[in-house]
């Protein structure tokens, strides 16, 4: 059963701690992003991938780092640089990078609560 | 600079009765717009895709048009059922490799 799997659902923090959450897919993608999430906003990007060993910043990438070292793969490190980290991330991939063209397969996210 | 704006208030409907959403686009020229549905606490999940040359497009009880000379898409839920009732999302392609995401509009599905 393919499909895109993010670990864990609720993760609690302290504020100052850096936080790594895991996403993984087994579609075969090249393309992988993460967004964020924030009530009563749209989805913002934050980092996105077209291959492995590559990545680019999206509109928000300020405090986040990523790596992809492999295609399954695509892990997102909240660092104690990011101001208001509280938020729900989503990790979605797609099959080209062509994103128009091409739906995102999201997966069910993960809940990041920083006090 | 470039938006993307959903019916801003929520849409409550009586089961049957069709529901109408909008996604109103500025400063895009975008080839393709998608829809998506999301429910409470879960990732998006895609519906539908809609070419710029294409005006209409169906799916079961969904429709989606796209007037690129308004810069709007609607999405039309037709006899709908209290299952339907969710978060839903329009998305376009603001630049290369780029997917945009409105705020999205919630419906609920009274029975």
């Amino acid at each position: 059963d393919g499909g895109i799997t993010q670990s864990p659902k609720y993760l609690f923090r302290k504020e100052g701690q850096n936080v790594t959450l895991s996403c993984e897919q087994n579609l075969n993608h090249d393309a992988m992003y993460w967004y964020r999430q924030d009530p009563g906003q749209g989805l913002r990007l934050i980092y996105y991938s077209q291959i492995v060993n590559d990545f680019q910043k999206g509109d928000i990438a300020e405090g986040y780092s990523v790596s992809r070292e492999k295609k399954e793969s695509f892990p997102l490190t909240v660092t104690s640089a990011q101001k208001n980290p509280t938020a729900f991330y989503l990790c979605a991939s797609s099959t080209q990078t062509g994103s128009g063209n091409s739906p995102l397969h999201f997966g069910n996210g993960t809940r990041l609560t920083v006090t | 600079s470039q938006k993307i704006e959903q019916n801003s208030e929520a849409l409550n409907i009586q089961e049957g009765k069709t529901a109408t959403l909008t996604c109103n686009y500025t400063n895009y020229s975008p080839a393709y717009l998608q829809w998506y549905r999301q429910d409470p606490g879960r990732g998006p999940v895609f519906l539908l895709l809609i070419r710029e040359n294409e005006k209409e497009k169906r799916k079961e009880r969904l429709k989606v048009t796209f007037d690129t000379t308004l810069k709007q898409s609607l999405f039309h839920i037709t006899a709908s059922q209290p299952a339907d009732s969710a978060t839903y999302l329009c998305a376009l392609e603001t630049n290369d490799y780029k997917l945009s995401f409105g705020a999205g509009t919630t419906v609920t599905v009274r029975a």
